[in-house]
């Protein structure tokens, strides 16, 4: 079983849609979680974090933490062209101060 | 503020080459990661330093890599003799010291390698 898991996709939405991003983890010590876009041939960039359980907003972008259910989602709303990427959730896995990440959901938002 | 610079960009190999990337982290970030990226997979960790001290290298295939952080800023990971599944994308990250796993990390560009 992997640390934690995504679903690979594509996941494709229209314009303007709420695109819903899924992630579940293994070890019920993981403390912080983390999501990250990588465009294609670019490098992962951090967009948000969220250590307790329930939502956190930031713009267009709402994390939820469900511990209970170790289940980490990501929800943009308005989706744009320009979110079309490759979102990698990340844990902090409890045994060292390290991320373990996902193999990423890729995003199409079609105009 | 700088962030973290990758060189070189990308590297083309023969195979049982050696070769060599380098990290200059964020100034001030105690805490240096390399990742290995497969492509479709997620970031991997490679090893970890907290200042001079590689602190998690579990997950670097010893026989073959080599990594080194002298006076604790930049750092240098080396593969010899390079072989053709070494091909990917070396992405190296810094945080401050102990809240990496809080607060995330910075990626520099990454180094693409690929080994022919």
């Amino acid at each position: 079983q992997k640390e934690v898991e995504q679903n690979s996709g594509p996941l494709s939405v229209p314009e303007g849609a709420i695109a819903s991003l899924n992630c579940t983890y293994s070890d019920r010590g993981s403390q912080s979680f983390f999501w990250y876009r990588q465009y294609s041939g670019k490098s992962p960039e951090l967009i948000m974090f969220i250590y307790s359980n329930g939502d956190k907003e930031d713009g267009r972008f709402t994390a939820q933490l469900n511990k209970a259910s170790q289940y980490v989602s990501l929800l943009i709303r308005d989706s744009q062209p320009s979110d079309s990427a490759t979102y990698l959730c990340a844990a902090n896995m409890e045994y060292g101060n390290k991320l373990v990440f996902g193999a990423g959901t890729i995003l199409r938002v079609k105009s | 503020e700088a962030g973290v610079v990758q060189s070189p960009r990308y590297k083309i190999i023969e195979k049982k080459q050696p070769v060599a990337f380098w990290c200059n982290p964020i100034s001030g970030h105690n805490t240096l990661y390399w990742y290995r990226q497969n492509l479709g997979q997620g970031p991997e960790l490679l090893i970890r330093y907290e200042n001079e001290e590689a602190v998690d290298d579990s997950q670097l295939p010893k026989d073959r890599f080599s990594a080194e952080r002298l006076k604790g800023v930049d750092s240098t990971l080396k593969i010899q003799p390079a072989e053709l599944g070494d091909s990917a994308v070396y992405l190296c990250a810094s945080s401050l010291e102990g809240r990496g796993g809080s607060y995330g990390y910075t990626f520099g560009s990454g180094t693409r390698l690929t080994v022919v």
